[in-house]
């Protein structure tokens, strides 16, 4: 089972910021923070992953809070192409089965212009 | 640099019939698994293998088969197609090791099966 909460859908106005929440309140301490996302029908793409410190790259950024219980998803600047079901997945960096991609339902992000 | 590659996109099948969903990268990554995604829900796994010669078991793998005979191939059997795979497929790979283990994920194969 899915180790993540979101919501199972969220609205946001085209050029403003939107932040998707996760909480993971049983994450290990060896487990990282990872997002992806899937734009209609394609393949899940890879957002962003961190462990405890915030992360940013050139999609979004990732705030993770200092007891690691929880995390959101920023993308600054939101247009119509991010439309898409958000995924909050916690995994160990390393392979083997703890290392297995766990997916849940995710969050639906519709960008509204 | 292609990436990871599925083949074919779409495919119908009739019960009982056998076929092989191919999934091929060539980023030399060691770990590949395979999920399946059905209308309205996550992906859930059904095989994943963490290099040549390794395959093991996801969160539904009956009714599938895999081997891992090169790092860049991991194709995807079905032995006895039943209607309730119908499904979207897709295949993943990634390193297992270091800071960048994100996922790389194809297109998918969408399969019917009557």
């Amino acid at each position: 089972d899915a180790k993540t909460t979101q919501p199972t859908s969220m609205d946001c106005a085209e050029g403003r910021a939107a932040n998707l929440p996760c909480n993971h309140s049983t994450i290990s301490g060896n487990e990282y923070v990872y997002w992806y996302r899937q734009i209609h029908s394609q393949g899940p793409q890879y957002i962003i992953h961190g462990l405890k410190n915030n992360e940013t790259n050139e999609m979004a950024s990732l705030i993770i809070t200092e007891d690691r219980k929880s995390s959101t998803l920023i993308l600054p600047h939101a247009t119509l192409r991010d439309t898409a079901v958000y995924y909050c997945i916690v995994r160990v960096m390393y392979g083997g089965s703890q290392g297995n991609l766990i997916f849940g339902k995710g969050t639906k992000l519709s960008v509204k212009p | 640099n292609a990436g990871v590659t599925q083949t074919p996109k779409f495919q119908v099948l009739k019960t009982g019939q056998s076929m092989t969903l191919q999934c091929a990268q060539d980023m030399n990554h060691e770990y590949m698994s395979w999920y399946r995604q059905d209308p309205g829900m996550g992906l859930r796994l059904i095989h994943y293998s963490v290099g040549a010669g390794i395959t093991d078991q996801g969160e539904v793998p009956n009714g599938y088969n895999v081997s891992r005979s090169t790092t860049e191939d991991f194709p995807l059997r079905l032995l006895s197609a039943a209607p309730s795979q119908t499904s979207v497929y897709f295949c993943a790979s990634s390193l297992t090791g270091g800071r960048n283990t994100e996922a790389f994920f194809g297109q998918g194969t969408r399969l019917t099966v009557v």
